[in-house]
Order: C-alpha cells, then structure tokens, then sequence
C-alpha cells in the first residue's frame, strides 16, 4: 500500500531546461510535504517544502507546486544545473503525526 | 556536511548476530529519527525520540530496539539479523519534536548481512 508515489524511477533533462519532478499521494489528510536531495553515499538534504493551506512555494531555482484536488506534487528546476543530478525524494507528514512517509525516489540526470 | 555523524558507515555481519549503530544529532538538536532505507526504495521511518524519551513509533521490528542517552546521541540495536536486514540506516535529527522543519541526516550506515 503505497501512499506516496514518484512514477519516474528516472529523468533526463539538458543542462539550461527545465526539470520537473512528480509525485503522487492517495490520503488527502496529509497536509505537509517536503523535497528531500540525496547524492550518492550522503544522507538526504531537504530542499523545499509546502504547506497544504498553498498551492506554491519558491526558493531560488525551485519551486514546488500543490494540486490538492488531484493529490499532486510537483518540483521544478529551473534551469537545471548540473550538480542538480541526484535522487530526489518527496515526503510526506499528516498534522500531528510526526512520521515522514516518503516516496521511492527520482533520480534525475542533467546532461551537458 | 549535516552536522549528524553515524558511524560506522559500513558494516558486514552473518545472520543471526547482533550489531549497534550509533548516531550524534546536530548541535542543538533533541529529535533523532532512525529510518531504514532498502534497495531502489524510500526511507522508512523506524523509531523518534525526543530528548531521551521515545516520541513515534514506525515500521520497527521487535528485534530492533533504539534509545537515546543523556548526551542526546542515539544507537539503533539490531539483532537476530536475518538477510532481509540488509539496508542503509539513516539517522536524522530536527530541533523539536512535532515540526514541520526539515530533519537532517547523516550519511548512513550500509549494513550487509552474509
């Protein structure tokens, strides 16, 4: 029973374009959600995050995209970098209960 | 660098043993978080503690046990290994204990099991 989803094992993008990152989740209860980073042989690095009251939150070449209706997450990059190649994870948390479930992650490749 | 330290960052054991991995939060830090992360799969939340008490409970074993001591680090015991047991631990650490700040983690512990 996966409540979080990333669809795309993996992504290629061209150095300069745009990436954009997917993830779905099924409980509409959940009302937090966070972009999480990882480069081989590191822990995860959080990256950006959203509350359930916005539909959009930026941070420099980031930005993350809420669709409540449709139980959607989105990231972009823009424009992608090449030290933006890594796996990207989004997670999830429900109000008071402190777990993060998280997706299997994207792996995205920038290609010079 | 996430200010976390886990050590050790590899370990190879035969199943049936038991092994201890050991974390030191970020300075600052009370919640430590161990998750379990398998292969080409997501990070599963294990166990949370709040300066010293445990806080959340996840996914956890009832051969794996955890603690967090007065100095605030934590160890993640594991025992009776089996094969499955294979995995990167990660720990994590966040200043509170209900919060929506980001917890930051330390590179992993890569546990092998023969």
């Amino acid at each position: 029973d996966q409540q979080v989803k990333q669809n795309s094992p993996s992504l290629s993008v061209q150095e300069g374009r745009i990436s954009i990152l997917n993830c779905d989740y099924t409980n509409s209860m959940f009302d937090y959600f966070l972009w999480y980073k990882k480069y081989p042989a590191e822990g995860p690095t959080f990256l950006i995050s959203i509350s359930s009251i916005k539909d959009k939150n930026e941070d420099g070449r980031f930005t993350v995209f809420l669709n409540k209706s449709a139980k959607h997450l989105s990231l972009h990059i823009v424009p992608s970098q090449p030290g933006d190649s890594a796996v990207y994870f989004c997670a999830v948390k429900r109000g008071s209960n402190y777990q993060l479930i998280w997706g299997a992650g994207t792996k995205l490749i920038i290609k010079p | 660098d996430s200010g976390v330290t886990q050590t050790p960052k590899h370990l190879i054991t035969a199943t049936g043993q038991r092994v201890t991995l050991r974390c030191s939060p970020r300075s600052g830090d009370l919640s430590v978080y161990w998750y379990q992360q398998s292969l080409d799969q997501g990070l599963q939340f294990l166990i949370q503690y709040y300066n010293g008490e445990e806080r959340a409970k996840g996914n956890i074993l009832e051969r794996f046990s955890a603690q967090q001591f007065p100095d605030l680090h934590s160890e993640l015991n594991l025992s009776s290994l089996e094969l499955g047991d294979s995995a990167l631990y990660f720990c994590a650490s966040s200043v509170g204990f209900n919060s929506n700040q980001p917890q930051h983690f330390g590179d992993g512990t890569r546990l092998s099991i023969l």
